[in-house]
């Protein structure tokens, strides 16, 4: 009964390629994210979403969009992969966007550019 | 700006001994803190939260913590370690009276429990 899933969980491509990770979250929440996580294990704070609208859009490169298209699925398409894309990438979901709510995560994608 | 830090990289201890991961935060005004826990090849698990009241708050998995306002500090403990608590533990703080709703993250401490 998961709460937060990503597909695929491993992601391996080329350079310039294009690709999609999936979100999808049963917790009946209004907020979602994406989150990068590196090498080192630091989060990054990618883009939030509030009923299904951009609300966060943090320094990210613009060949990263985020698509929400229900309030229950928060997808991220990346064009042309980059070597330092190379990451774990984590969704994550809150009951709202008030700031004494907890984020529920998902099991991670780790995409691997070569 | 809010901000926390994690000033141990790792933290190593003996299984059944007490164990503390420390965390400091700033903010201009009061904090949320958060304490989440990472598992190998798992994402990020949500282990207890401090929005107000009793400075002592309890877990998950028997995991506590203090907040202590004059020391600007939120320290995750627990009484008796597992060799299963072995983890990456995250504390964040999201900032009360201003600033982005996201929290942030600290870089994480690596806790390794000896059998």
């Amino acid at each position: 009964d998961t709460a937060v899933s990503q597909t695929p969980k491993y992601l391996v491509t080329q350079m310039g390629n294009d690709k999609s990770i999936k979100c999808e979250q049963n917790l009946g929440h209004d907020t979602m994210y994406w989150y990068k996580q590196d090498s080192k294990k630091f989060l990054k704070i990618m883009f939030s979403y509030n009923n299904k609208e951009l609300i966060i859009n943090e320094t990210v490169p613009n060949r990263f969009s985020p698509k929400s298209p229900d309030k229950a699925h928060l997808n991220l398409h990346i064009n042309s992969l980059e070597l330092g894309d190379s990451a774990v990438y984590f969704c994550a979901s809150s009951l709202g966007a008030g700031k004494s709510y907890e984020q529920y995560f998902g099991p991670g994608t780790r995409l691997t550019v070569t | 700006a809010q901000s926390v830090a994690q000033p141990e990289d790792q933290v190593n201890v003996a299984e059944g001994n007490p164990l503390t991961v420390k965390c400091t935060y700033s903010v201009s005004g009061n904090p949320y803190l958060f304490w989440y826990v990472q598992y190998p090849n798992r994402g990020l698990q949500f282990l207890l939260k401090y929005i107000t009241g009793d400075n002592l708050v309890k877990g998950s998995y028997g995991f506590e913590a203090e907040f202590n306002k004059s020391q600007t500090s939120f320290h995750l403990k627990k009484p008796s370690a597992l060799v299963s608590d072995s983890a990456l533990y995250f504390c964040a703080v999201r900032d009360l009276s201003g600033g982005s709703y996201i929290p942030t993250f600290g870089r994480g401490t690596s806790l390794i429990v000896h059998p």
